[in-house]
C-alpha cells in the first residue's frame, strides 16, 4: 500500500519463510531497475538490478521479477534471515538520465 | 571490498549556517551524486556529476546548493544558507557508468 509520512507498509515473516516485497514504478519509460537494502542509521545497499529486457533475475537467496505491462517490480527473497530484516526500496532508471527515482520502501521484519 | 565513505556522520548547523558535506567515492568511479532522505521519507535524487561538471540535477537544488570535486578523491556538498527543511540524510552514491550505484552510510543534517 501506499506509505505517508513516518507509516512505512510492513511486512512480517517467520525466519525460513519466503518473502516477497512489491513495487509499482512510475514511468513506463524506465528501462532499468534495482532493488535496495536499508538497515536503520545506514545507507542504502545494493541488491539485485534488471534491465527491461529482461523479465526475471536471479542472485544468491533473491529473485527479481519485473512486469512491464502492469509496471510491477517484486522481490523475492528465500529462506528469510533475521539479517534480511530492513527496508527495501525499489528505484527505477529512465535510460539517458542520471538519477534513480526511488519508490517509498516496504520494511520487511524477520521474527526468528 | 571498496566503499563510499562520507564525513560527517551527524552535522548539526543554525539556520542560515553554512555546510559541507564530504564523500569519496569508490576510487574507479567516474560518475556521483548526492541523494537526501527526509525522515521516514523515500530517497531523493539531487544532483550528479560527471567530468568535472553537473551533469543532471533535481528542482530541489537550487543555487543554495553546490558540488565540487576539488581533488581526486573527495566529492562535496555545500548547502549556502541552511534552512529547516534542509534536515535529512545526505547519501553520496557513484558508479563506474554501469548504472548500479553505490551508496555510502549517509551523513545526517539538523539544522536547528
Amino acid at each position: 500500500g501506499e506509505s505517508v509520512g513516518l507509516h512505512l507498509p510492513t511486512l512480517s515473516v517467520q525466519e525460513g519463510d519466503n518473502s516477497i516485497i512489491n513495487c509499482a514504478y512510475s514511468n513506463s519509460a524506465s528501462d532499468y531497475f534495482i532493488w535496495y537494502k536499508q538497515e536503520s542509521g545506514k545507507g542504502p545497499q545494493f541488491i539485485i538490478d534488471i534491465r527491461s529486457n529482461m523479465d526475471k533475475r536471479q542472485g544468491q537467496r533473491v529473485t527479481v521479477l519485473l512486469n512491464k505491462t502492469v509496471k510491477h517490480l517484486s522481490l523475492q527473497i528465500a529462506a528469510t534471515q533475521p539479517g534480511d530484516s530492513a527496508v527495501y526500496f525499489c528505484a527505477e532508471n529512465i535510460g539517458g538520465s542520471e538519477k534513480l527515482v526511488f519508490g517509498k520502501g516496504m520494511k520487511l521484519t524477520v521474527n526468528p | 571490498e571498496p566503499e563510499v565513505t562520507q564525513t560527517p556522520s551527524h552535522q548539526v548547523t543554525q539556520m542560515g549556517q553554512e555546510v559541507i558535506l564530504r564523500c569519496v567515492p569508490i576510487s574507479n568511479h567516474l560518475y556521483f551524486y548526492w541523494y537526501r532522505q527526509i525522515l521516514g521519507q523515500k530517497v531523493e535524487f539531487l544532483v550528479s556529476f560527471y567530468n568535472n561538471e553537473i551533469s543532471e540535477k533535481s528542482e530541489i537544488f537550487d543555487d543554495q546548493f553546490s558540488v565540487e570535486r576539488p581533488d581526486g578523491s573527495n566529492f562535496t556538498l555545500k548547502i549556502r544558507s541552511t534552512k529547516l527543511e534542509d534536515s535529512a540524510m545526505y547519501f553520496c552514491a557513484s558508479t563506474r557508468g554501469l548504472k548500479e550505484q553505490y551508496f555510502g552510510p549517509g551523513t545526517r543534517l539538523t539544522v536547528t
